[in-house]
């Protein structure tokens, strides 16, 4: 289907595990974010990425890792997860940055929970 | 440092009448302002923006009213229609950057 997904949308994990969470877009679009939401906050951007290769920070990038070989999938890693990291995070595409906020669509987003 | 704040968490309507939602930013650097709307399990959707050069942007129910000098913005909806409960989530950027800040979210409910 056409349109932005998330996977899993939900996981529970260990303090210390590894865990990816993957998101995948259908609309070729250049632009792709990681956000996470969290009570007090709204949403924090934590990577983006422009095109396949290129990657950088955005607000809260410590203990996650991304990745963009394909520009279809936008994968962020927790290499070590923390309880702090327990959120709810949102994947974004965008055709354009300069546009981003009216052509941004968000997948369903992942909940993770880190015990 | 949050720099677009939502000062009301939660906000209730009477159906059919107007639902007035606020959000104040502190960065003058901000030129666009956007309105999302998230349903439980969703992701947010885009609703309604402004740019800093206008003070009003109308879409159907929905309209947009900015304040620059008091840093201040507003979505007002009318009539308001129990589909229209959600958590609205104000956010702000800079045209052109590659970031939005977004605020903490006001839940509406519009009660029937």
């Amino acid at each position: 289907d056409a349109g932005i997904t998330q996977s899993p949308r939900y996981k529970i994990t260990e303090t210390g595990r590894q865990v990816t969470l993957m998101c995948h877009q259908t609309w070729s679009h250049s632009y792709m974010f990681w956000y996470r939401q969290d009570l007090g906050h709204g949403l924090r951007l934590i990577y983006y990425s422009a095109a396949a290769d290129i990657t950088d920070k955005g607000e809260v990038p410590d203990g996650y890792v991304v990745s963009r070989s394909k520009t279809e999938n936008f994968p962020l890693t927790l290499e070590s997860a923390t309880r702090s990291q327990t959120s709810v995070y949102f994947c974004a595409s965008s055709e354009s940055r300069g546009t981003m906020g009216t052509e941004a669509f968000f997948g369903q987003g992942t909940r993770l929970t880190v015990v | 440092d949050q720099q677009v704040k939502q000062n009301s968490p939660s906000l209730s309507v009477q159906e059919g009448r107007i639902s007035i939602l606020n959000c104040d930013y502190t960065n003058s650097m901000f030129d666009y302002f956007l309105w999302y709307k998230k349903y439980p399990a969703e992701g947010p959707t885009f609703l309604i923006s402004i740019s800093s050069i206008k003070d009003k942007n109308e879409d159907g129910r929905f309209t947009v009213f900015l304040n620059k000098s008091a840093k201040h913005l507003s979505l007002h909806i009318v009539p308001s229609q129990p589909g229209d409960s959600a958590v609205y989530f104000c956010a702000a950027s800079v045209t052109g950057a590659n970031n939005l800040f977004f605020g903490t979210g006001t839940r509406l409910t519009v009660i029937p």
